[in-house]
């Protein structure tokens, strides 16, 4: 079945690079997801990135995806304490109206 | 910026006792979810919801689940005869299938306790 594996732990000093690993199973996913949790709050989505691209930037955030290997990587450049939280990597087959598979979750503690 | 609401944000419940969660999607939305995360477990989808009608559920989602849309504004999960293996995180989502529209809206979670 479908599986979405991340490392639970990340400790970064600020102003460093944090780079959040995730691998996933299912070949056939269409959508890969970067969801934030901070403490108290919901699931936020930091980003996308469809199967058939390598990279994405958007800001701060760098997205790589190994189709073949089926690895997918968030780099967050010039890590600030405010990006402690948790960090969900998700698939999907669809955009929007299929079941999202998350991982775990890799907690960042981000140390001033 | 548009926001799911889930109400409450904790809920304590004895064993065997009915309970209902709460949640407004965003009010364009077509499709709502609700997902579940066990403490320190994975986020789990449960069921996803459609024109009135489900579309999908997991195996998780037994005979003691249910949902609604009650109002055209609210979507509720009812858990019918709670066991502490139901304690979690509910998560309540909305999307709204587009080109342009990717990924869903999370509420913050329901905290449900059971003891």
């Amino acid at each position: 079945g479908e599986d979405v594996e991340q490392s639970l732990f990340l400790s970064v000093r600020e102003g460093d690079s944090s780079v959040i690993n995730c691998t996933y199973t299912d070949s056939s996913s269409t959508y890969l997801y970067w969801y934030k949790q901070e403490p108290g709050a919901g699931l936020q989505l930091l980003t996308y990135i469809f199967s058939n691209m390598d990279m994405k930037q958007d800001q701060r955030l760098t997205v790589l995806l190994n189709k073949k290997d089926k690895h997918l990587s968030l780099r967050i450049a010039d890590t600030q304490t405010g990006d402690s939280a948790i960090y969900f990597c998700a698939e999907s087959f669809d955009s929007g109206n299929t079941p999202l598979v998350f991982g775990k979750g890799t907690r960042l503690s981000v140390i001033a | 910026e548009p926001e799911v609401t889930q109400t409450p944000s904790h809920q304590v419940t004895q064993m065997g006792q009915e309970v209902i969660l709460r949640c407004v999607p965003i009010s364009n939305h077509l499709y709502f979810y609700w997902y579940r995360q066990i403490l320190g477990q994975k986020v789990e989808f449960l069921v996803s919801f459609y024109n009135n009608e489900i579309s999908e559920k997991s195996e998780i989602f037994d005979d003691q689940f249910s949902v609604e849309r009650p109002d055209g504004s609210n979507f509720t999960l009812k858990i019918r005869s709670t066991k502490l293996e139901d304690s979690a995180m509910y998560f309540c989502a909305s999307s709204r299938r587009g080109w342009d529209d990717y990924g869903y809206t999370f509420g913050s979670g329901t905290r449900l306790t059971v003891v």
